[in-house]
């Protein structure tokens, strides 16, 4: 079955405390692995998609890598206005759809 | 424009009320989807729209109807719905299957 796992579910940081947010999968036919910030009563806004393996990408403080089975978001030295949830969602071809983790709850103390 | 407009942003109803969402891009998309959200849980996907046809129904009640009247715009259109479907609807849309999907802010709807 297609699986999307994140963890952990809740991060409390203090601001410029570094850290990472992971995301597991067991998917077949992976066409893309996609971070999006959600803020409360708001959309999701896109941050990174990754297609493969070793696959790197880059935005102000946050760092997003794929492996063949996780992905990771690094963030460093992060900003209360980091607070939010992290999803993490993958793309499952022979389904056509998007498939979304639990999320991650992250809360950046000053 | 790369931005996914719905309207409204909140909507408190009675179960015996009909009611609609609204959604629009200018971006060019040709892949539209409603997804139904509650409170600290993830995103579901309902429907699918690819090319202004309905492509996938996540076995969405009936109370639910989907319509794309153009490449542009998505509705969905609500009747006699129960509390239990008071959540954050939001739509997206996307180049091609695959490809990031971009989220309008979403509807807040509560049905009492």
């Amino acid at each position: 079955e297609d699986q999307v796992t994140q963890s952990p579910e809740a991060l409390r940081l203090q601001e410029g405390e570094s850290s990472s947010l992971n995301c597991s999968y067991t998917v077949s036919g992976l066409r893309g692995l996609f971070w999006y910030r959600q803020d409360p009563g708001k959309g999701p806004e896109f941050l990174f998609t990754l297609y493969s393996a070793g696959e790197e990408k880059e935005k102000e403080r946050l760092k997003a890598t794929l492996t063949k089975k996780e992905s990771f978001l690094h963030i460093t030295a992060p900003k209360p206005e980091d607070s939010a949830t992290y999803l993490c969602a993958v793309y499952i071809q022979g389904a056509q759809k998007l498939v979304f983790g639990q999320g991650t709850r992250l809360t950046i103390n000053p | 424009d790369t931005e996914v407009t719905q309207t409204p942003k909140h909507l408190v109803m009675g179960m015996t009320n009909k009611k609609s969402l609204k959604c629009e891009q200018h971006m060019g998309h040709r892949a539209m989807y409603w997804y139904k959200q509650k409170a600290k849980k993830p995103p579901e996907l309902m429907f699918v729209y690819s090319y202004e046809k309905l492509s996938i129904n996540e076995s969405v009640p009936s109370r639910f109807s989907p319509e794309c009247p153009n490449s542009s715009l998505l509705n969905l259109h609500l009747h006699a719905l129960q509390p239990e479907d008071s959540a954050l609807y939001l739509c997206a849309s996307s180049q091609d299957a695959g490809v990031g999907y971009t989220f309008g802010s979403g509807t807040r709807l509560t049905v009492v």
